[in-house]
């Protein structure tokens, strides 16, 4: 139980564009939805908190005009990389409290690849 | 923010323990320590938490000293497929903000 489903697991977009990438919880209620971004051979660095009904909250150095969250209800979150540039090219994760435990469920990951 | 340190890998022979140590000397009272673990380009998946007793279950066990100052995540006949980046993050548990270190590389070996 407490699955995070994550789609697309892979998207290639052009220097520009938007990228949309969503994160559903299927069997749990999920407030409160965190997101990461994990560049290669790196630790994940959490780049913003969603929560149903609210605006997120986003870390220190992270554009919230360029990487726009929404969380309208309490099954999706969703993640927009807005204008896409090569350097946003990085591996996206999605996390989100475990109903039963203190734990965190997170997603399967998308990496995006903008050229 | 180093909440917390790591050796940056390990390697371990298979059927063999592995014991990945972890220091938080910054942890305060109502701040949990959790493991999780991460195979190439997957999402990390949670292994085991705990507050200061010991936990075990079916995929680990954590050790945590007395002071709280620093952990140990056992696995206790370590496979092939638990080669993985190991996290270890404190937290003040759910709806609290997840942060994550550079991990520990561990590589179980034929």
């Amino acid at each position: 139980g407490a699955v995070v489903s994550q789609h697309p697991s892979w998207v290639i977009c052009k220097s520009g564009t938007s990228v949309k990438i969503e994160c559903r919880s299927l069997d749990f209620q999920a407030t409160t939805m965190f997101w990461y971004r994990q560049f290669p051979k790196q630790s994940l660095m959490l780049m913003a908190t969603s929560n149903e009904g609210s605006k997120a909250t986003y870390e220190q150095g992270v554009e919230k005009d360029k990487f726009l969250i929404n969380h309208a209800s309490l099954t999706l979150s969703t993640l927009t990389v807005t204008s896409a540039h090569p350097e946003d090219s990085s591996f996206y994760i999605c996390s989100a409290p475990h109903p039963q435990s203190y734990g965190y469920t997170f997603g399967s990951g998308t990496r995006l690849t903008v050229v | 923010d180093a909440k917390t340190t790591q050796p940056p890998s390990m390697d371990c022979a298979e059927g063999r323990a592995a014991n990945l140590p972890c220091n938080h000397s910054t942890i305060s009272g109502n701040e949990y320590v959790y493991w999780y673990r991460q195979i190439h380009s997957q999402g990390p998946q949670y292994i085991i938490h705990g507050l200061k007793n010991n936990e075990t279950n079916e995929m680990a066990s954590l050790i945590i000293t007395e002071d709280r100052k620093s952990s140990t995540l056992i696995l206790p006949h370590a496979t092939l497929r638990d080669t993985a980046v190991y996290y270890c993050s404190i937290n003040g548990g759910s709806n609290y903000k997840l942060t994550f270190g550079k991990g520990t590389l561990l590589t179980v070996n034929p």
